[in-house]
Formats: C-alpha cells, structure tokens, sequence
C-alpha cells in the first residue's frame, strides 16, 4: 500500500498569507495526486488533479506541485473561508490518501 | 449545480446490517463511475470501493471484500452501500462521491455516520 505523509500536522497562519502544504509518498505515483479540502459537516471538495490541475471553479491562489514522490499544495493570500483540512489522494495503485493538514487561524 | 446527498447512517448491533444511499443531481448519473469512501474516527480516508456505470465492474478494499456490495439504481439517480456482518472497526463516515475512473474524486456527499455497537 502506498502511504501518504502530510505535514505539518497544523499550520497557523493569518489571511492574507501563504500557505505550503507537503504530501510525501511512500513510493512514486508519478503525477496520480488529487487534493481536497474539507471543512467540518460539509461535503470534500476536490481542489487539484493531476498534481497540478486545478478543479473546476477552483480558484488561481490554490496551486500544486511536484511529481514523482513530493507533492506540495500552495494556498496564496489566505482568505477566512479557507481555513479547513487538506489532504492529498494519490491513484497510482489502488487509492489511499493522507491524514491531512489543518490550516487554521 | 451538482448535489450529493447521503442518507442511511445509523447505530447498529455487530454482525448487524445496514443500507446507505446517496442521490445525485445536477449531473447525468448514469455516466459516471461512483464510490464509496469512509472515516473512522481519528484516521485517515479509506476508500471502500466502487462501481462503473452499468454495474458490470465493481472493486472492493480488502477490508469490506464479501461483507459490503455496492450497486445502483441508474433511473433512481441512486447509489447503495449493503453493509452486512458489520464490525466494530466499521464504524465511520461514509462518503459517497463520482469517481474518475482509477483517479480522483470530483463531488462528495457530506457523509453519514454509522457506528457499529452493542
């Protein structure tokens, strides 16, 4: 099974700042890695796809990175609705994802 | 706009068993591949399993194989998660969500809670 280790665990930050979140693979997935965020009681969004593919509506201050078996999730300009849980998915071989990583005021 | 509503979760007995079901709009269901994902509490995402448009392909995590089955209702617009011979490390959150096919997942429910206790 590939396991996915995201880090930091929790990120404090302000709005207006920048966020950079680390996906880390256990082996290579190439570029078969999704972000989500997720936010208590509600519905995960799907965010980036193909490592660095934004989603649809998503907007240009979320970008991702890297291949292979280092991924990072880039949140420019922090807005308040975007304090909640990351986590990454990869699809390589079969679909595992990470524990996530909280951004939080 | 697409919506994804689950419904179903409940308190069960091990060894009990339950039905989830999770409705889509706002899309043409029956294109798209579906799944189920789940969250037991303090652990991360696993993904359950899934079903391909007309129910021919279905894939099971080695954790659910021969007690869950997932199917459809195509005309209903509808997703099903059969739970049987359930087990207390069952208990979780249960997504439903349309599947890219061997990717990622595009739109989510928000989940329904099933806790496996006696």
């Amino acid at each position: 099974e590939i396991v996915l280790t995201q880090s930091p665990g929790t990120l404090s930050l302000s709005p207006g700042e920048r966020a950079a979140l680390s996906c880390r693979a256990s082996q290579s997935v190439g570029s078969s890695l999704a972000w989500y965020q997720h936010k208590p009681g509600q519905a995960p969004r799907l965010l980036i796809d193909g490592a660095s593919n934004r989603a649809t509506g998503i907007p240009d201050r979320f970008s991702g990175g890297g291949s292979g078996t280092d991924f990072t999730l880039t949140i420019n300009s922090l807005e308040p609705e975007d304090f909640a849980i990351y986590f990454c998915q990869q699809y390589r071989i079969w679909r595992t994802f990470g524990r996530g990583t909280r951004v939080e005021i | 706009e697409v919506q994804v509503v689950g419904s179903g979760g409940d308190l069960v007995q091990p060894g009990g068993s339950l039905r989830l079901s999770c409705t889509v709009s706002g899309l043409t269901f029956s294109n798209h591949w579906m799944a189920w994902i789940r969250q037991a509490p303090g652990k991360g995402l696993e993904f359950v399993g899934n079903i391909n448009q007309d129910e021919s392909v279905k894939n099971y995590a080695d954790s659910v194989q021969g007690r869950f089955t997932i199917y459809r209702d195509n005309a209903k617009k509808s997703l099903y998660l059969q739970m049987d011979s359930l087990r207390a490390e069952d208990t979780a959150v249960y997504h439903c969500a349309t599947d890219v096919r061997g990717g990622s997942f595009e739109y989510w429910g928000q989940g329904a809670q099933v806790t496996v206790s006696s």
